[in-house]
């Protein structure tokens, strides 16, 4: 089974500024899908963005874009201009083709946004 | 659409007794899934559905966990006896393959499970 790595359980923004958070993964595949989910407090899983792994362009979706790094195997959020609403745990998460739709989680980075 | 819809949120039982999550999943999508989410060992799969046929149910804990996914629109996962280990966050969530390779899921609100 594909692993997904989320090294940072914590991060911490100040409102305005910018912060990223990574994500690594375990994959022989070269055919694949990123996702990042957010979690606020309230439990409710919300897809922020997702990233088809033979583009090259980085996925952006408004002040959330992502670094991806093929070779590295690396796909980072970031989030620019936080704002206090963005405080939430973050979850990457990875799907493969070959697993049908099954899909791998990280342990999750908790964001905290500093007024 | 209504999304995935979860019942019921909230959930506190006395351990040995069952209990019954239920799910519906948003119209038309084909696969079905089941997490649970503890602090310590964050989300799990527990088992998926594909056009109602459990694909694979290798995370389901132990014998005391069961699901079934009677038809499209309606999954349960049944916990018998529920023990306070058990107590955590279960998600449902449901995709679309048609949609494309790229296609998402989308998770329900949760039940939050207490077993005292």
């Amino acid at each position: 089974a594909q692993t997904v790595t989320q090294s940072q359980p914590e991060m911490s923004v100040q409102e305005a500024e910018t912060v990223t958070l990574s994500c690594t993964y375990d994959t022989s595949e070269s055919d694949y899908y990123l996702f990042w989910y957010k979690q606020p407090p309230s439990r409710q899983m919300i897809l922020v963005i997702r990233q088809e792994a033979y583009k090259q362009q980085n996925a952006t979706e408004n002040r959330f874009s992502v670094n991806f790094q093929k070779a590295a195997k690396s796909f980072s959020l970031k989030i620019s201009d936080s704002q206090l609403g963005d405080a939430a745990m973050y979850f990457c998460a990875y799907r493969s083709p070959n697993t049908g739709n099954q899909f791998y989680f990280g342990t999750g980075t908790s964001l905290t946004v500093i007024p | 659409d209504a999304g995935v819809i979860q019942s019921p949120r909230h959930e506190v039982t006395e351990m040995g007794q069952e209990v019954t999550l239920r799910c519906k999943p948003i119209s038309g999508h084909d696969y079905l899934f089941w997490y649970r989410q503890t602090m310590m060992r964050g989300l799990e799969l527990l088992i998926y559905f594909n056009n109602n046929v459990p694909i694979d149910d290798s995370g389901m804990p132990e014998d005391r966990f069961s699901a079934k996914m009677p038809n499209a629109s309606f999954s349960t996962l049944k916990i018998q006896p529920s023990e306070p280990r058990d107590s955590a966050v279960y998600f449902c969530a449901s995709s679309l393959t048609s949609g494309g390779p790229q296609e998402t899921q989308y998770f329900g609100p949760g039940t939050r499970l207490l077993v005292l």
